[in-house]
């Protein structure tokens, strides 16, 4: 199965830069999404296919990588940003999430 | 709208066998295919199966003997099965619509599954 791995945890003050990593254990392609969870509630879509923004989603957030390396940027972080995100492949089988990257402010 | 709804029993016994049904509205299942995917308490995602629009089915392979994913298009509605429930199984289980490209670009609230004697 096709590792993905994330930092567990990263913290960052309002209005600052972050990205959140994803590595892929195989190349998945441009074939990796990223979702973003709050407690208590269900996944979201953010980015589907590497850097594709889904409708509806802040600007602030962006994708990029192919390949095995692939990176979500939050500019600038706001406070509703806290959550976790996941990184999720969809270019081998079985299809995996990565751990997730619990994101807190400062 | 597009929404999707999960159900099934809160609490099922160690070797039973668990039966979820997701209900969909807002958009066909011979059009989209939709997965199930669990997050144990306190832990990640993982994706246990996906049938798709065509009906054909996946399954995550740790899992592939223990399950059965089907549909009913008159109902709009997907339903998993999962036999030989161990403690290990107990968590929130959401449906999700997915894409071609396979990403989920709608997921239901979630229904949570324990599993205790």
């Amino acid at each position: 199965d096709t590792v993905l791995t994330q930092s567990p945890a990263l913290a960052v003050s309002p209005g600052e830069r972050v990205t959140i990593s994803c590595r892929a254990s195989e190349s998945v392609s441009t074939l990796m999404h990223w979702y973003q969870q709050k407690p208590g509630q269900q996944p979201t879509l953010l980015i589907y296919l590497a850097s594709n923004l889904e409708s509806g989603v802040p600007a602030r957030f962006s994708g990029s990588g192919s390949g095995t390396d692939f990176t979500l940027t939050i500019d600038p972080v706001e406070a509703d940003d806290t959550a976790t995100y996941y990184c999720q492949q969809s270019w081998n089988d079985p299809w995996t999430f990565g751990g997730g990257t619990k994101l807190e402010l400062k | 709208q597009v929404q999707l709804k999960e159900s099934g029993p809160g609490l099922v016994q160690p070797s039973r066998t668990l039966s979820l049904t997701c209900t969909v509205s807002g958009f066909s299942l011979t059009s989209y295919g939709v997965s199930w995917v669990r997050q144990p308490p306190g832990k990640g995602l993982e994706w246990i199966a996906a049938i798709w629009s065509g009906g054909s089915t996946d399954y995550n392979s740790a899992l592939k003997s223990r399950l059965s994913i089907s549909r009913d298009t008159s109902k709009s509605q997907v339903l998993l099965k999962m036999n030989s429930l161990q403690t290990e199984d107990t968590a929130m289980y959401f449906c999700a619509r997915f894409t071609g490209s396979g990403y989920f670009d709608y997921w239901g609230q979630g229904v949570m599954v324990t599993v205790s004697s």
